[in-house]
């Protein structure tokens, strides 16, 4: 069955410091995609970066970038120079094969950004 | 950019009664779907639907219905509230067949006393 696991429950990084949030997945899927959101304390769900399984490289948008490691079935999100405003919950998720609907979503890892 | 619309943001029920979670839509998506967010257990999917008329069950549907009369509207309902349907909710929207990100509402926090 698809999974996503994210094992950081909690996370600490100096400001200004680079830190990685790790993600794994199951699938026996060809295609799907692995995103990743930021959860901030007012609750709402930010879309972050998207990449897709035939994508060959890995996906940037701005300070965040997705380490994607198909053989090892995982998707890290690497946030470089950190800031105070990234502390907040990051999610991992995944949409099941292509033409489906359907997105699990890991557990969460809660950044807290050090000044 | 109203993008997704949910109401109401803070709800609280005595258990046993029903209630509606509204969400709307403004960017034409045909997917639109339902999650609960429990502490430690991520986003489960209710309920979703990949246009008018056309609805199907996710991974916790038990207790929870839904409609989809328009494309822009897609409300879920709590038949008969139990302390267990404590959680907070979100609806969340998707183009479609082309479109890979799914965005969400700001949602909705629901207490069950």
């Amino acid at each position: 069955a698809q999974k996503i696991t994210q094992t950081q429950p909690g996370m600490f990084v100096q400001e200004k410091e680079a830190v990685t949030l790790d993600c794994t997945y199951d699938t026996s899927d060809q295609s799907y995609g692995l995103f990743w959101y930021k959860q901030p304390s007012s609750g709402e769900m930010i879309f972050l970066i998207y990449q897709g399984s035939y994508d060959e490289q890995n996906a940037t948008e701005g300070r965040y970038s997705l380490n994607f490691q198909k053989a090892r079935k995982s998707a890290n999100l690497v946030i470089s120079a950190s800031q105070l405003g990234d502390s907040a919950m990051y999610f991992c998720a995944m949409r099941e094969g292509s033409g489906t609907y359907k997105y699990i979503f890991g557990t969460g890892t809660r950044l807290k950004v050090l000044a | 950019n109203a993008g997704v619309t949910q109401t109401p943001k803070f709800q609280v029920l005595k258990t046993g009664q029903s209630m509606t979670l509204q969400c709307a839509q403004d960017m034409n998506h045909e997917y639109m779907s339902w999650y609960r967010q429990d502490p430690g257990m991520g986003l489960r999917l209710i309920h979703y639907s990949v246009g008018a008329g056309i609805t199907d069950q996710g991974e916790v549907p038990n207790g929870y219905n839904v409609s989809r009369s328009t494309t822009e509207d897609f409300p879920l309902r709590l038949l008969s509230a139990a302390p267990s349907q404590t959680s907070v909710y979100f609806c969340a929207s998707r183009a479609r067949p082309s479109g890979n990100t799914i965005y969400f509402g700001e949602g909705s926090w629901l207490t069950v006393v």
